[in-house]
């Protein structure tokens, strides 16, 4: 089965660049898409398609995939950027299936 | 404004049958796949399912096959997530999220919207 993996935790200092990475075996064929999850709070679509941005979320948050791997860039951190990070892909069975990277933590302080 | 609005917090035993759903508002109910996903307490997202509510067709993660059943009411614009024996460790939010296709086959999605979530805690 396909799976996402990404580091459990990322610390960075308040205007310093945050990078989130997601790994996995099907991403050269498929996009990455990544979701920001706030304590307590539904998760927010922040990049699509590995490097689309939604309308509403700040330019500081891009994505970007290269290979086996997809990253998402958070630059000028804020602490309202602290928060969990999921990355999401598809498989390539064809079966129209979603998996989900296990998560990062990332502390703004 | 697209809006899945989801239904309210449930305490069940277990073995007790249940149905949550996810009203969708503000699109074309039948023109995007709606999708499930479980987040169990402390934990990360686990994708569960999805259906097409146009043609009511639905593939599920094989970890949740035959304990689930997703369906969609295109009059009512509606999607639903059901159980017909609930156990404890089924304790978690769920989530539905509205899919957006990457391309006419929709093998690459996004989940673009989402639900504000129903917690489901089953315990004796």
């Amino acid at each position: 089965s396909f799976e996402l993996t990404q580091p459990p935790s990322v610390s960075v200092s308040p205007g310093q660049t945050a990078r989130i990475t997601c790994s996995g075996d099907d991403l050269p064929k498929k996009y990455a898409s990544w979701y920001q999850q706030k304590s307590g709070q539904a998760p927010v679509l922040v990049i699509y398609e590995d490097n689309k941005r939604p309308s509403g979320i700040p330019e500081r948050f891009s994505g970007s995939s290269s290979g086996t791997m997809a990253t998402l860039t958070i630059r000028g951190a804020q602490v309202e950027d602290d928060a969990d990070y999921y990355c999401f892909s598809t498989d390539s069975s064809g079966n129209h299936e979603g998996v989900f990277g296990g998560g990062t933590k990332v502390t703004v302080l | 404004e697209v809006q899945l609005v989801q239904s309210g917090a449930e305490v069940k035993k277990p073995g007790e049958s249940l149905r949550i759903s996810c009203k969708a508002s503000g699109y074309n109910f039948p023109t995007y796949w709606i999708n499930w996903v479980r987040q169990m307490p402390g934990k990360g997202l686990e994708w569960m399912g999805t259906i097409d509510p146009s043609a009511s067709y639905t593939n599920y993660n094989p970890s949740f096959q035959g304990h689930v059943t997703i369906s969609a009411d295109k009059s009512i614009s509606t999607a639903y997530l059901q159980w017909t024996s609930l156990q404890a460790s089924d304790t978690a939010i769920y989530y539905c999220a509205r899919v957006y296709c990457s391309s006419p086959s929709c093998y690459d999605f996004t989940l673009d919207y989402w639900g504000q979530g129903t917690l489901m805690t089953v315990s004796s």
